[in-house]
């Protein structure tokens, strides 16, 4: 079974700084897919930013990128220039494609202050 | 693109009464859609697999007969919540799996907040 671990429950940034959100997972598949979400307040899921497992290239969406290290099994989530906007809950998930459901991690609250 | 769309967005009915939650792709065709339950500050759980055409796939513990999913179309996917109590209150939220390249993602709704009296 797959599992996502989201170590960090709660994180803080000031606006216009960089913050790194972490993501470990398990699992003995060798091909599968990573993504982001965002829910913010309005509770309204939003891809953030996804990865092939088979890419070595770190995928990256405009201030949003990822540092995937497949050997480690690490995913974080690096948010650049940090907007009041971005203040939302962020979950970590992992898909196998195949199997093609999400197994989510616990969550990391963003705050963003001012 | 991948607009997913739900509704209604709030409901709340009296105990033993039905609740249908309809979610819709409305840019895209999705042969599966999923339906997931969220606790406050928690986070989803799958309930179901919606597969259209066929009969939905559900997780350990959820109950089939109470939560029925009918998947009509590739575009249109329902959760009825049958004889509602109380315990059913809680966010509800449908996914729909869209192909973009190799790659499967899931779109979500914005949700169904359910609230039983």
């Amino acid at each position: 079974a797959q599992t996502v671990t989201q170590s960090q429950p709660e994180m803080s940034v000031q606006e216009a700084e960089t913050v790194t959100l972490s993501c470990t997972y398990d699992t003995s598949e060798s091909d599968y897919y990573l993504f982001w979400y965002k829910q913010p307040p309005s509770r309204q899921m939003i891809l953030v930013i996804r990865q092939e497992a088979y890419k070595q290239q770190n995928a990256t969406e405009n201030r949003f990128s990822v540092n995937f290290q497949k050997a480690a099994k690490s995913f974080s989530l690096k948010i650049s220039d940090s907007q009041l906007g971005d203040a939302a809950m962020y979950f970590c998930a992992f898909d196998t494609g195949t199997a093609s459901k999400l197994t989510f991690g616990t969550g990391t609250r963003l705050q963003v202050t001012l | 693109g991948a607009v997913v769309s739900q509704h209604p967005s709030r409901v709340i009915c009296k105990s033993g009464t039905s609740v249908k939650i309809e979610c819709r792709s409305l840019d895209f065709q999705a042969t599966t859609m999923f339906w997931y339950r969220q606790f406050p500050k928690k986070s989803l759980m799958l309930m179901a697999t919606s597969n259209e055409g066929s009969k939905a796939t559900y997780e350990q513990g959820v109950e089939k007969d109470k939560f029925l999913i009918n998947h009509a179309s590739l575009t249109l996917s329902t959760l009825t919540v049958t004889s509602a109590h109380p315990e059913d209150s809680s966010f509800y939220i449908c996914s729909a799996r869209g192909h973009w390249g190799r790659t499967d993602t899931q779109y979500f709704g914005p949700g169904t907040r359910l609230t039983v009296l």
